[in-house]
C-alpha cells in the first residue's frame, strides 16, 4: 500500500462548479500537507500548504487537513477553465526536504 | 532568474544506451532534488543533495542509476544501461532553505525520456 493515495480521475466539471480533490495517507509522522498544480508538459508548482490540522484559504482555493482521519482535501470555488491541470498532493514530516507525492488527479473545467 | 533549467527536454534512446540528464538549479539554492514521474507511480523522489553532497539516495531504483553534483550550479542523473521501464519524465527541483515554515521547491520543466 502506498503512503499517499490519490484518485487519479480524470475529473471533468462545468465552469463555475465547486471542485473537491482528496488524498488519504498512512504515515502519522506527516505534518506538512501541500497541493501542487501541474499544467500539461510543465513541472509542478506549489499552490498552497497547511501545517498540521485545520483549514487554509487562498482566494478561490481552500485546503483542509483532518489528521485524525488522515485525510486532506482541496476545494476550488467558481472553477475556471484555467484551473484545468493535474493536482498533486504532497506530504512531509519535517518540511520541504523529503516530500511524498500522490499520483495526481487530472482535472478538466469545461467552459 | 530563469528558474530551474533541465536538458535535454526530450530524449529518445535505445535499450542499453547510456543516458545523461542535466540540471541547473536556481542560483543561491542549496538543495537539489531529482524526481521521476510515471502514470502508474506518480512523482517519486530519487535522490537529493544539500550543498552538493548527496543526502538521501534511497529512492534510486537500481545501480544503473547514478547522480552527481560537482558544483552548486550543475547536477547530472545518469542511467547506464537504460531499459524501456526507465521511460518517464524526470524532474529536477531546487530549494533555498530559510527560516520560514516551509520553503517552496521550484521544479524544472522536466526531461521526457523514452527508451525503445
Amino acid at each position: 500500500q502506498k503512503e499517499v493515495e490519490q484518485d487519479p480521475g480524470p475529473l471533468s466539471v462545468p465552469e463555475g462548479a465547486i471542485v473537491s480533490l482528496n488524498c488519504t495517507y498512512s504515515n502519522s509522522a506527516f505534518q506538512y500537507f501541500m497541493w501542487y498544480r501541474q499544467y500539461s508538459r510543465k513541472g509542478p508548482e506549489l499552490l498552497m500548504y497547511t501545517y498540521s490540522s485545520g483549514n487554509k484559504e487562498d482566494g478561490r482555493f481552500t485546503a483542509q487537513v483532518d489528521k485524525s482521519s488522515k485525510y486532506i482535501s482541496l476545494f476550488i470555488r467558481d472553477s475556471q477553465p484555467s484551473d484545468s491541470a493535474t493536482y498533486l498532493c504532497a506530504m512531509s514530516a519535517w518540511g520541504n526536504e523529503k516530500l511524498t507525492f500522490g499520483t495526481g488527479t487530472r482535472l478538466t473545467i469545461i467552459p | 532568474d530563469a528558474g530551474v533549467i533541465q536538458s535535454p527536454r526530450h530524449e529518445v534512446t535505445e535499450m542499453g544506451q547510456e543516458v545523461t540528464l542535466r540540471c541547473k538549479p536556481i542560483s543561491g539554492h542549496d538543495y537539489l532534488f531529482w524526481y521521476r514521474q510515471t502514470m502508474m507511480r506518480g512523482l517519486e523522489l530519487l535522490i537529493y543533495f544539500n550543498n552538493n553532497v548527496p543526502i538521501d539516495d534511497s529512492g534510486m531504483p537500481e545501480d544503473r542509476f547514478s547522480a552527481k553534483m560537482p558544483n552548486a550550479s550543475f547536477s547530472t542523473l545518469k542511467i547506464q544501461p537504460s531499459e524501456p521501464r526507465d521511460s518517464a519524465v524526470y524532474f529536477c527541483a531546487s530549494i533555498q532553505m530559510g527560516t520560514g515554515e516551509l520553503n517552496e521547491q521550484f521544479f524544472g520543466p522536466g526531461t521526457r525520456l523514452t527508451v525503445l
